[in-house]
């Protein structure tokens, strides 16, 4: 079965360094979700894609997070400088479109951020 | 705000217990809920979602949840919990923007 690709699994850097992370989702789901979990609480939204364009990146901060998709397809979010409050799992999520939409999220294994 | 609230930050049962963990919801007239599994390390599953009709909501891993308009709940439940069910559960809501709330761990003893 498909599923929503996320590198790396895990990702150690010190504070003030740059990260990036990578997600693949499902192909043709056109929906792509960049969630932020910090340990013991709920996926927060950071930025919600519909094909290659920007739905709602109203939680991203963004004097230090960008999130593209360029092509419509693969996704990068990336963080510059990193600070010791970004450490959380950074998960993607994915979800078809159109009349085939069921309101369900797929979901990759997520990228877990420590910051030092 | 429309968002969910998880009471519950822990429930401990014993296996072959039944199970209920709570989530209550402040959304619009219908709302689109859902629950979602997250075992240690791993990403989240889909258990089941409400948006209307039937309240009784089956999912998978025989789990179900019940739309109560009267309470703003939709609570999941389980007959019979499995060891296997230890993991971290999450209600939310929204079609479009899915949110979620903090959580509830199950824990399960032998």
């Amino acid at each position: 079965e498909a599923e929503v690709a996320q590198s790396p699994r895990y990702k150690i850097t010190e504070k003030s360094q740059a990260v990036a992370f990578w997600c693949d989702p499902i192909s043709g789901h056109a929906t792509l979700y960049w969630y932020r979990q910090i340990l013991g609480q709920g996926p927060e939204l950071l930025v919600q894609f519909q094909d290659e364009s920007v739905v709602d990146d109203s939680q991203l901060p963004k004097d230090r997070f960008s999130a593209e998709r360029l092509k419509g397809v693969d996704s990068t979010l990336k963080i510059q400088p990193a600070e010791l409050g970004d450490s959380a799992m950074y998960l993607c999520a994915s979800r078809r479109g159109g009349v085939e939409n069921t309101g369900e999220l797929f979901f990759g294994e997520g990228s877990r951020l420590t910051v030092l | 705000a429309q968002s969910v609230t998880q009471p519950d930050i822990h429930i401990t049962v014993s296996e072959g217990a039944s199970l209920e963990l709570r989530c209550n919801y402040s959304y619009g007239a219908t709302p689109y809920l859902f629950w979602y599994v997250q075992s240690p390390g791993q990403g989240l599953q889909l258990l089941l979602k409400y948006f209307s009709g039937d309240t009784l909501v089956q999912g998978i891993k025989g789990f179900e949840a019940e739309f109560k308009r009267s309470q703003s709940s939709f609570n999941l439940r389980k007959p019979s919990v499995h060891w296997s069910d230890a993991a971290e559960y999450f209600c939310g809501g929204g079609s479009y923007i899915p949110t979620f709330g903090r959580g509830t761990s199950l824990i399960v003893h032998p």
